[in-house]
């Protein structure tokens, strides 16, 4: 079974200071795709990156940056110098992949971190 | 542009009294997909279906239906809502299984925000 464990349930940080939120996850597949969400309080969800179990590169988008370590199943998200627009909900999330007909493309998603940047 | 589209957005309902929450794509995308999300549990599956008239159960089933007539459609029925339900409610959509590899971008309606009484 797949599982998601963000073990980090609240952080708040200070504007401009830097935040890594963790992601560890379970899966038995060899294919899969792992996401990170962002949900503002105003309730959707935010795709920020997608990233299959074979590209182990490390992304950089502007402030944000994620780290994908196979060896230590974890797919960790920093954001630099953050700012309150940041605050929200992150969800981890992890998926079969979709090459072959009967699969679920169920996401199984982390319980979230909430991260208040304070002015 | 591509869109999932939920109705209604925000609802309070009394225990018991039927209700249905709707949703289209306009993707032609075969998989579909609901997830409830409840405080400290994150977001889980309720049921999904891979095309039209085939649908299953996911993690969280009990007190749902869902039917697949139309590609675009899914609607999640709650028979007999109760408080248990008061929830905020996402649909997703993907090209799904068996395809190309097409990145599996998942699209996700804007929720909905149910609340039982």
């Amino acid at each position: 079974a797949q599982k998601v464990t963000q073990a980090q349930t609240e952080i708040s940080v200070v504007e401009k200071e830097d935040v890594t939120l963790d992601c560890v996850y379970e899966t038995r597949d060899t294919t899969y795709y792992l996401f990170w969400y962002k949900q503002p309080p105003s309730g959707e969800l935010v795709f920020l990156i997608r990233r299959n179990s074979f590209d182990e590169q490390n992304e950089i988008s502007g402030r944000y940056s994620w780290n994908f370590q196979k060896s230590t199943s974890s797919f960790n998200f920093t954001i630099t110098a953050s700012q309150v627009v940041d605050s929200a909900v992150y969800f981890c999330a992890l998926s079969e992949a979709p090459g072959y007909r009967g699969a679920n493309s169920k996401l199984t998603f982390g319980k979230g971190i909430t991260l208040s940047v304070r002015p | 542009e591509a869109q999932v589209t939920q109705n209604p957005r925000y609802l309070i309902t009394v225990t018991g009294k039927k209700l249905t929450v709707t949703c289209s794509q306009n993707m032609n995308h075969e998989y579909m997909s609901w997830y409830r999300q409840d405080p400290g549990l994150g977001l889980r599956q309720i049921y999904y279906s891979m095309n039209v008239e085939v649908t299953d159960k996911g993690d969280v089933p009990e007190g749902y239906k869902v039917s697949r007539k139309e590609k675009r459609n899914f609607p999640l029925i709650l028979e007999s809502p109760s408080p248990n339900q008061t929830s905020l409610y996402f649909c997703a959509s993907t090209s799904g299984p068996g395809k190309p590899d097409s990145g599996n971008t998942i699209y996700f309606g804007e929720g909905s925000w149910l609340t039982v009484v």
